[in-house]
């Protein structure tokens, strides 16, 4: 079964410009959710997407949002850059089994903000 | 490779000793606790979980203890090899859902 894959791995942009990152989950999985991993913040919580609905969100500004598609494909989109945007962005799938929480995450996409 | 933490707590051990990486989770009302491993260029990887109503769960090599009296969380490796070199987040969640709450990592370097 093939894991959590995230395109682009790597994305320069500037300040100001937006961006779009992809993600598609593993096979079966319905929810898609979004981290943010920066050297100062760590690993954060940006949304979760299950069933093309927003089911959790963290606290980021309006600038990023997320959507999901009926295949549980996910796009998060950031508009307007700003140089703090630079982080690791990963993505993981999630499937409960057995009550149990199995979430899986992608290799990241490097967003670099100049 | 990824830069996960300027400013991580470091464990450094000899290969071969066992390892302990200590976490304090925040929300007393979480009922389901992760480990991962993030390896250099890599997205963190599952290893271990343990839900609120236990206090240990053992698996290959690995031991995760919880006391949820003083909200901690710990990960043991017996046998410490190279390969086990990381970065070890653990992670609380509530309710099954996909919004986990990571802490700040802890760098575990391996010596041969």
């Amino acid at each position: 079964k093939a894991g959590v894959t995230q395109t682009p791995r790597y994305l320069i942009k500037t300040r100001g410009q937006q961006v779009t990152l992809s993600c598609s989950p593993i096979s079966g999985h319905r929810s898609v959710s979004w981290y943010q991993q920066t050297p100062g913040q760590g690993l954060q919580f940006l949304f979760e997407y299950f069933s093309e609905t927003q089911r959790n969100k963290g606290n980021f500004p309006g600038r990023f949002s997320g959507r999901q598609f009926s295949n549980s494909r996910s796009e998060m989109n950031v508009s307007t850059l700003e140089l703090g945007d630079s982080a690791l962005y990963l993505c993981a799938s999630s499937l409960v089994v057995a009550g149990e929480l199995e979430q899986f995450f992608g290799p990241g996409t490097r967003l670099t903000v100049l | 490779g990824e830069s996960v933490g300027l400013h991580l707590p470091t464990l450094s051990v000899q290969e071969g000793d066992n390892s302990i990486i200590n976490c304090a989770y925040s929300n007393s009302a979480s009922d389901y606790f992760i480990w991962y491993k993030q390896e250099s260029g890599k997205g963190p990887q599952f290893i271990i979980d343990i839900r609120s109503n236990m206090d240990k769960r053992q698996g290959q090599r690995v031991t995760v203890l919880l006391n949820k009296t003083v909200k901690h969380l710990s990960l043991q490796i017996a046998a410490t090899q190279p390969g086990d070199s990381a970065v070890y987040f653990c992670a609380e969640n509530r309710g099954s859902q996909g919004n986990l709450i990571f802490g700040k990592g802890t760098k575990l370097s391996v010596k041969p």
